[in-house]
């Protein structure tokens, strides 16, 4: 089973902050790395598909960074808001399978 | 709207007896796969099908068949469940093998 990680493994802030936090994932046979967002209750949704070392993603508030030859992605959430708690899951998607591979988790719980 | 369903969404059973949660998409997407998630840890992949009758393990594959006989379905099986299946399962599909995912709304399983 392939190790991914995520860290840390909960966040709690105040409404406004800026946080982010990281995926770390196996650097060889890398193809791709999923950010999805799972809010209690619901299910996950995507955010960001990143294929490419170096790829830069933003929607909104929300943006993400890959670096493939060390193997970690960072999450950026600016000024966050209450709505924006939720546990945010990247997956690792590599070369030789369809596999596909998640982490833990980082649940960000953000206080008004 | 296009969608993944899940049936059931909530299912309680005993053990030894067989059950089959269904999975459908209508977005005529090749990849489909089912996780399942227990709490502190992340989605865990049961099994993926990268087309019809094109089936493969997970990472945790033991205790379940699945079959895709057809694009949209994607049947998850327990011949036999036990109390450590008792878990959330998620049904997600995507356009082709690495795009993101869409999931279901879940599949809540009890084995007593």
């Amino acid at each position: 089973i392939l190790n991914v990680e995520q860290s840390p493994q909960s966040l709690h802030v105040q409404e406004g902050d800026s946080t982010n936090f990281t995926c770390s994932f196996p650097s060889s046979n890398f193809y791709a790395l999923h950010w999805y967002r799972w809010e209690t209750a619901k299910s996950p949704e995507a955010l960001f598909v990143m294929t490419l070392n170096g790829d830069e993603k933003k929607k909104g508030r929300i943006s993400a960074t890959l670096n493939t030859k060390e193997g970690y992605s960072y999450l950026y959430i600016k000024g966050s808001q209450p709505e924006d708690s939720a546990t945010y899951l990247c997956a690792f998607h590599n070369t030789n399978a369809g596999k596909s591979t998640f982490g833990d988790g980082t649940t960000l719980t953000v206080k008004p | 709207e296009a969608q993944v369903t899940q049936n059931p969404r909530y299912l309680i059973t005993v053990t030894g007896k067989k059950l089959t949660v269904t999975c459908s998409q209508n977005m005529n997407h090749e990849y489909m796969s089912w996780y399942r998630q227990d709490p502190g840890l992340g989605l865990r992949q049961i099994y993926y099908s990268m087309n019809v009758e094109v089936t493969d393990k997970g990472d945790v594959p033991e205790g379940y068949k699945v079959s895709r006989k057809e694009k949209r379905n994607f049947p998850l099986i327990l011949e036999s469940p036990s109390p450590n299946q008792t878990s959330l399962y998620f049904c997600a599909s995507s356009l082709a093998l690495h795009n993101e995912q869409f999931f279901g709304p879940g599949t809540r399983l009890t084995v007593l």
